[in-house]
């Protein structure tokens, strides 16, 4: 099992482009998550989805969109990228509402 | 909404002496999920112990357990034996409703 994958590791963006989060899960999870995770800070939640089809929001949801057309894939949509969404993105998945696993995450800048 | 509150910023240990974090949270929810998860520099979110609310009993995983008090919204993570490989930082997380994670304590285990 790969666990969580994220893709890609590393990016910048200029404000105002656009960029879509890839996030895939190989273990059959029906919940799948998005953080993201400030210099210093713990982790928020973006959105969240407990099975395809349904999403939700978490958190700090705006300037994000999600979608969840697959159990396996979670992809995170920016629109209009802004230099307050530079941070670390997680993406995880759980069964339920039991221990997440968490994929490695991606390092965003917007300039 | 959930809060969670570390108020540690940063901790630091002896190698093989133990060492307390602490949590509090605030909800009106009664049935509730709480995670401890560890972050080293490689940044990869891992999780350490997990405490279901309607168990009276303490958690504990090796080396790792937690004094939960409910009644009063208390969850502090005790580590004995500090280890070299501990020193990360470490969040007290609150599942209900959605998820919310603290702050974050950073530990340094001292040789």
């Amino acid at each position: 099992n790969a666990g969580v994958t994220q893709t890609p590791k590393f990016r910048i963006l200029k404000i105002g482009q656009s960029m879509t989060l890839q996030c895939t899960q190989d273990m059959n999870h029906n919940y799948m998550y998005w953080y993201r995770q400030d210099p210093g800070m713990g982790l928020k939640l973006i959105y969240y989805s407990v099975g395809a089809g349904i999403t939700d929001k978490g958190e700090v949801p705006n300037g994000y969109n999600v979608s969840r057309s697959t159990t396996e894939d979670f992809p995170l949509r920016l629109e209009l990228a802004a230099p307050s969404q530079t941070s670390v993105y997680f993406c995880a998945s759980s069964w339920g509402s039991s221990e997440q696993y968490f994929g490695p995450g991606t390092r965003l800048t917007v300039t | 909404a959930q809060t969670v509150t570390q108020s540690q910023p940063e901790m630091s240990v002896q190698e093989a002496e133990t060492v307390t974090l602490s949590c509090t949270y605030d909800t009106s929810e009664n049935n509730y999920y709480l995670f401890w998860y560890k972050q080293p520099p490689s940044r990869q979110m891992i999780l350490v112990i997990r405490q279901e609310a309607y168990k009276q009993q303490n958690a504990t995983e090796n080396r790792f357990s937690v004094n939960f008090q409910k009644a009063a919204k208390s969850f502090s993570l005790k580590i004995s034996d500090s280890q070299l490989g501990d020193t990360a930082m470490y969040f007290c997380a609150f599942m209900g409703v959605d998820m919310r994670f603290g702050a974050g304590t950073r530990l340094t285990v001292k040789p």
